[in-house]
């Protein structure tokens, strides 16, 4: 089976820069993804991890260590309309399918 | 990118009937669509793997004969919630993944607006 935790809520400061962690664990792995999604529509694809290291697009980044089961999305500059949830979800091998964590709803203050 | 649609929006029904919701892949042909539902504050719960021209794949928990899935195009998936009641009431997500994506880096799945549903 699989299991995937991330804090539940985080708040932070318009224009500073927030670090979402997510831990996982996995019977099959085929690569980490970070979606965002506002409240009442669909999630929108950030990222994809599938090996060790570093991802950047833009303000977002997105870390994997596959031997730690971690990752963690890296915003920077934050934005108000960056207030959105915030899901991890690992994709099983040999599937195509998809497990979401619950999601991390930030919020961010003027 | 590739885009997903979902019809209805949002419907609300009397206990006992049935719905049904369509996902369309507008400008891409999907082998597979997921179907998934999620609960307010909750996280995005798969239901169903829906593979063109045969059965769906359910989910543990997940009663195959309340919550019928047909896919039986490469660009549209249907599931049907029969005699629903007011625990189904839901958000209603669909993704559908790009066929022959072979040498891409990952497969990307691709999701619909969602479907609100209320049973009253």
């Amino acid at each position: 089976g699989q299991n995937i935790d991330q804090p539940t809520e985080m708040t932070a400061t318009e224009g500073a820069i927030v670090q979402i962690n997510c831990t996982y664990q996995t019977s099959g792995f085929n690569g980490l993804f970070w979606y965002q999604q506002h409240a009442g529509e669909a999630p929108t694809f950030l990222s994809y991890n599938v090996l060790d290291g570093l991802e950047e697009k833009g303000r977002f980044s997105s870390f994997l260590s596959r031997s730690k089961g971690y990752s963690y999305l890296l915003l920077k500059e934050l934005q108000m309309k960056d207030s959105a949830s915030y899901l991890c979800a690992v994709s099983r091998a040999g599937s195509y399918q998809l497990t979401f964590g619950k999601g991390t709803k930030l919020s961010v203050i003027p | 990118g590739a885009v997903v649609s979902q019809h209805p929006s949002w419907v609300i029904c009397k206990s006992g009937t049935s719905v049904k919701i369509e996902c369309r892949s507008l400008d891409f042909q999907a082998t597979t669509m997921f179907w998934y539902r999620q609960f307010p504050k909750q996280s995005l719960m798969l239901m169903a793997t829906s593979n063109e021209g045969s059965k769906a794949t359910y989910e543990q928990g997940v009663e195959k004969d309340k919550f019928l899935i047909n896919h039986a195009s490469l660009t549209l998936s249907t599931l049907t919630v029969t005699s629903a009641h007011p625990e189904d009431s839901s958000f209603y997500i669909c993704s559908a993944r790009e066929t022959g994506t072979s040498g891409r880096r990952f497969d990307e799945q691709f999701f619909g607006p969602g479907t609100r549903l209320t049973v009253l």
